[in-house]
């Protein structure tokens, strides 16, 4: 596997289950992100975790809970959802280079809540 | 805070066609800018980069100059083809501890026709 992977792709869930999407660099980055597409809005950065140390949490509802076991690894555990969060959720890397930094994006997960 | 306009779409246009896509922005110091493309089903991928005043990014065809009078970073391409049907996003990071925050305009869909 190279780049950033997500799983699963597509995910249908009720508003009462629990579930948790999962992302892996395989980049040797050292930053990791969440952010949410909508139809029609602007991507929303969601999450940001630098050293495995979350770092900024957008006003994000607690419904959405963020966990980064190392540096390579990202989940978004989901549980009692609405289904204005059906959306794509898309997971990236990036390493700081001289002051900047060039984030690298897997390929999403299509979230639909019922 | 930061912020990135860029111009409405859907922009649709015929292969060799020459396309630009305005892009302006709002940043306190020096940000990196960048543009991203998302097709269909996809996530985002980094198209091109600028991290100064005055350098031009370039790939694919594609380019960008960093034009910090203007506050721009519009993307040109001289001859687009049927491939290039895609999403484009215009981003900026403004560094410093912001942890490579990207901040993103609306997105412009391109169609391109044979």
């Amino acid at each position: 596997e190279t780049g950033v992977t997500q799983t699963p792709r597509h995910l249908v869930m009720g508003m009462t289950n629990k579930k948790s999407l999962k992302c892996e660099q395989h980049l040797g980055h050292n930053a990791m992100y969440w952010y949410k597409q909508s139809a029609k809005k602007p991507l929303e950065l969601m999450f940001v975790y630098s050293l495995e140390e979350r770092v900024e949490n957008n006003s994000v509802p607690s419904r959405f809970s963020p966990e980064c076991p190392n540096s390579s690894h990202l989940f978004l555990h989901l549980h009692t959802l609405q289904p204005e969060d059906s959306a794509l959720y898309l997971c990236a890397s990036s390493q700081e280079l001289a002051g900047a930094y060039e984030q690298y994006f897997g390929p999403g997960t299509r979230l639909t809540v019922t | 805070g930061d912020s990135v306009t860029q111009m409405e779409g859907p922009v649709t246009l015929s292969e060799e066609a020459f396309l630009t896509i305005n892009c302006t922005y709002t940043a306190t110091g020096y940000p990196s800018l960048f543009w991203y493309v998302q097709y269909p089903g996809e996530g985002l991928q980094l198209l091109l980069k600028a991290t100064k005043a005055d350098d031009k990014g370039s790939n694919k065809g594609f380019e960008a100059t960093y034009r910090k009078e203007t506050t721009s970073f519009h993307l040109e391409k001289g001859s687009v083809q049927v491939s290039d049907s895609a999403v484009y996003f215009c981003a900026l990071s403004s560094g410093g501890t912001s942890y490579g925050k990207l901040t993103f305009g609306q997105g412009t869909i391109l169609t391109v026709h044979p």
